[in-house]
Parts: structure tokens; sequence; C-alpha cells
């Protein structure tokens, strides 16, 4: 059964670069047929999709966060990775990393991350 | 961006009831529409995929129903596991958004 696992910092300090992890077990992360993704949530707030790769590299991202942000794989550690730069408390949230699909939806997520951004 | 709001955004309901929860898409997105239960502290878990598919160890009395710009999520018999915050997440167009979430509570 796929499993996702977090790892990664829970404090950033303002204008850094917020780094998170997500291992993948129980499957092939290049040989699925859907994205590997990140998503967020605010304190009290609701969901926020972040963006997703491809195993092969191929990425798309939240326009609101384009600018900053970098999803990568890395197939040879079965890993992909979040990259968020120059982060404020705007950035404060839980993070979560998913499996992703189109027709599918969200069907397996990560335990999530607390990530405060504070100096 | 596909806006997608969700009515109402609480409800209080009974062990028992029958609660109807409904999301609707700025544009159509086909039958691009996902919902999620999310407990406290805990990361969302999907329940339904494709508008009406119901993900495999969810129970028959979650279903979901809809296409176009207007999709319903129902729980069939409430149970008290089943209070909880829902999200409907639409697929159909990036970026993919969720609505604002409906917090069904203990009556």
């Amino acid at each position: 059964q796929l499993q996702l696992q977090q790892s990664g910092p829970g404090l950033v300090k303002p204008s850094e670069t917020l780094s998170l992890t997500c291992t993948v077990s129980g499957g092939s992360i290049s040989s699925s047929t859907f994205y590997w993704g990140w998503i967020r949530q605010p304190p009290g707030k609701g969901l926020e999709w972040i963006g997703s790769s491809y195993y092969s590299g191929s990425a798309h991202y939240n326009p609101s966060l384009k600018s900053r942000v970098t999803i990568s794989v890395d197939t040879s550690k079965s890993q992909f990775s979040l990259r968020l730069d120059s982060v404020t408390a705007a950035d404060t949230a839980v993070y979560y990393c998913s499996s992703q699909d189109y027709f599918y939806g969200m069907a397996v997520w990560g335990q999530g991350t607390t990530v405060t951004v504070s100096s | 961006d596909i806006k997608m709001t969700q009515s109402p955004s609480s409800l209080s309901a009974s062990v028992g009831d029958r609660v109807t929860i409904t999301c609707r898409a700025s544009q159509s997105i086909s039958r691009h529409l996902h919902w999620y239960q999310q407990k406290p502290g805990k990361a969302p878990s999907l329940l339904i995929y494709g508008a009406s598919s119901l993900q495999s160890g969810v129970p028959s009395r979650f279903s979901g129903s809809g296409s176009g710009t207007d999709f319903t999520l129902t729980i069939r018999s409430l149970q008290p596991e089943d209070f909880a915050t829902y999200f409907c997440q639409q697929s159909d167009s990036s970026p993919w958004t969720f609505g604002q979430g409906t917090k069904v509570e203990i009556k």
C-alpha cells in the first residue's frame, strides 16, 4: 500500500527557504501514472494547492506561488521535494504532500508538517 | 482560477441524520470533482473521486453526485466518526482549487 512520509524543519526564518521532502514507499515513484504534489493549510483556514510534478520532471504550480516554488522528484531515492523561497509569516501553515491525479483525486497523503516562519 | 463555493459553511446534525453538502464551481468542471474529509490535526482523506466514485475503504453511506458546476456530497446516516470538516476540490483546470470547507458538528 502506497505511503508517504514527510520530513523537514518546522521553523524557518523570514526571507529564507522552506525545504520539505516526501518519501514514497509501498509503490514506485517512477511507475505511477499520477503526479506528486504539495498542499498547505494556514492555521484555521482552508486548503491551498501549491503544485505538483510528474516523476519525469514535468511540473505545474499555483500562479500565486509560481515565482517562489520548485517541486522536484528524485527517483533514485523515491523522494519528491518542495522548495519555497523568500518566505514570510504568510507562509506559516501545515504542509502536506500527496499523490495527485486529475481524475482520481488526491488519494494518498503524508502526515503533514507544521512550518512556522519566525525569527 | 476556478472558484469553488461550498454550502453551508457549517451545520449541526444528530447521529442518524441524512446530511447534504453542496459545492458549486464558477465554471463547468465536467466531473473532475473530489470530496475529502478532514478531522482535527489530521491530513485530509479522499472520500469520493470523479464526482460520484467511492474511494476504496470508504463506507457506502457516503455518496456523491453532480456534473458541470453543481455537486453534492450526501451522508446517508450520520455516524459519530463522521463529525469532521469536508472539502470539495476541482482538478479540471490548473490551479487546482478547494472549497472553503463545511464543518459538520454534533447537535
